[in-house]
């Protein structure tokens, strides 16, 4: 398998446009995360998926970030309009979660920079 | 708000030392913790998922131990290697498969 993939690795973009990440979870998995990667505050959970429903929202920092999951293959990241404040890495991980045990494998990440 | 907390945030070690540090989570409500390992300019790689309380699990020289009564895991490295320098992130897992990150340790090998 080659692991989860995300695209694009990094991304430059103004102020007020729109980014959209990407992210193809390692197949048969069933949970996806988003995590956003800063300095001041580590890893922070965003969102995650389980069999493509949203079931935890509640770390996405504001109306201008939305995430979809429209089948077991794909998930995206938005940020409509983006804000300087909004540069870091944002890293998707999936897993299976038959069991208790199962760890999180984790894309490259993609990195924003806001300008 | 989950409090995970990893302490201490960095350390410096001698090449050929050994070293521990800890993750401190909630008591109630726990599910699992895991241990990541992160290289500089990579992704994290899972190390140990940790699920009853008293566990112990090993790879190579890592160690780990999991204390669930009191909210504590300790990660072991024995005779540290260049190569173990990296940040080591602890994750609690709790209801619904939500897991939450601690800060890391940042471990440094000096050879």
């Amino acid at each position: 398998d080659a692991g989860v993939i995300q695209s694009p690795r990094h991304e430059v973009t103004e102020m007020g446009q729109e980014v959209t990440l990407r992210c193809k979870p390692i197949s048969g998995h069933d949970y996806l995360f988003w995590y956003r990667q800063t300095m001041m505050r580590g890893l922070e959970l965003l969102i995650y998926f389980n069999n493509n429903v949203p079931i935890d929202d509640s770390g996405m920092p504001e109306d201008r970030f939305s995430a979809k999951m429209p089948n077991a293959s794909f998930s995206t990241l938005k940020i409509q309009p983006s804000e300087p404040r909004d540069s870091a890495v944002y890293f998707c991980a999936s897993s299976y979660q038959a069991s208790y045990n199962s760890p999180l494998h984790f894309g490259n990440g993609t990195r924003l920079t806001v300008t | 708000i989950l409090n995970v907390e990893q302490s201490p945030q960095s350390l410096h070690v001698q090449e050929g030392d050994s070293t521990n540090f800890t993750c401190s989570f909630p008591s109630s409500n726990f599910y699992a913790l895991h241990w990541y390992r992160w290289e500089t300019a990579k992704s994290p790689e899972a190390l140990f998922v940790m699920t009853l309380n008293g566990d112990e699990k090993k790879k190579g020289r890592i160690s780990a131990t999991l204390n669930t009564k009191e909210g504590y895991s300790y990660l072991y490295i024995k005779g540290s290697q260049p190569e173990d320098s990296a940040t080591y992130l602890c994750a609690f897992r709790s209801a619904g498969n939500k897991l939450t990150f601690g800060g890391g340790t940042r471990v440094l090998v000096k050879p």
